[in-house]
């Protein structure tokens, strides 16, 4: 099975712009969630959706945003772009999100760096 | 608000040697905690996950525990290898809405 693949790998923009990262989760889960990690604040949840709703949010301002698609393929979009965003953004799939034991997959992030 | 501090913030072994890794949390209430191994430039892999309820989970050379009165977890690695090199993350989940709070993580070296 193919794990969770996450496009595109590096992504160089400037402030001000906006930005759309896509993640393709291992067939057959229906749950992604998406995280920055920053090595000032380490990883923080932003958001999780789950068959085409988003389900859990975390506290970061409405310029980050997302969908799910009915495949389960899921983008993030970042509007007027901060310096302060430039970060890796993961994604992970799960079959359900399940809460207890479900484990989270991870894909390897796009690294966004802001100028 | 919820946090998880984890020490040390980094550590540096010999090959062959083991080590524990600590995690405490404020986290209430309480869903799940959960231990992540990353590597540079990859993202997070499980390597445990445990409820209110178990004290112990292992998964190979990996053994968690839990204290859920003390609120304190931690990993410990039997026998290190080179390619445990890499960063450890304690995550724990929020009963309430789900939502994990990470760690800083533990960066482990291992030097043959």
């Amino acid at each position: 099975k193919a794990g969770v693949t996450q496009t595109p790998r590096y992504l160089i923009k400037t402030r001000g712009q906006q930005v759309t990262l896509s993640c393709s989760p291992i067939s057959g889960h229906r749950s992604v969630s998406w995280y920055q990690q920053t090595p000032g604040q380490g990883l923080q949840f932003l958001f999780e959706y789950f068959s085409e709703t988003q389900r859990n949010k975390g506290n970061f301002p409405g310029r980050f945003s997302g969908r799910q698609f009915s495949n389960s393929r899921s983008e993030m979009n970042v509007s007027t772009l901060e310096l302060g965003d430039s970060a890796l953004y993961l994604c992970a799939s799960s079959p359900t999100g399940g809460k207890l034991f479900e484990k989270l997959f991870f894909g390897s992030g796009t690294q966004l760096s802001v100028l | 608000k919820n946090q998880v501090e984890q020490s040390p913030q980094s550590l540096i072994i010999l090959e062959g040697k083991n080590c524990t890794l600590q995690c405490n949390y404020t986290v209430s209430p309480f869903s799940n905690l959960r231990w992540y191994k990353q590597d540079t430039g990859r993202g997070p892999v499980s390597l445990t996950i445990m409820t209110f309820s178990e004290n112990t989970k292992s998964n190979g050379r990996y053994t968690a525990t839990l204290d859920a009165d003390t609120k304190q977890s931690s990993l410990h690695i039997t026998a290190s290898q080179l390619s445990d090199s890499a960063s450890y993350i304690c995550v724990v989940s929020d009963g309430g809405s789900y939502i994990p709070t990470f760690g800083r993580g533990t960066s482990l070296i291992v030097h043959p």
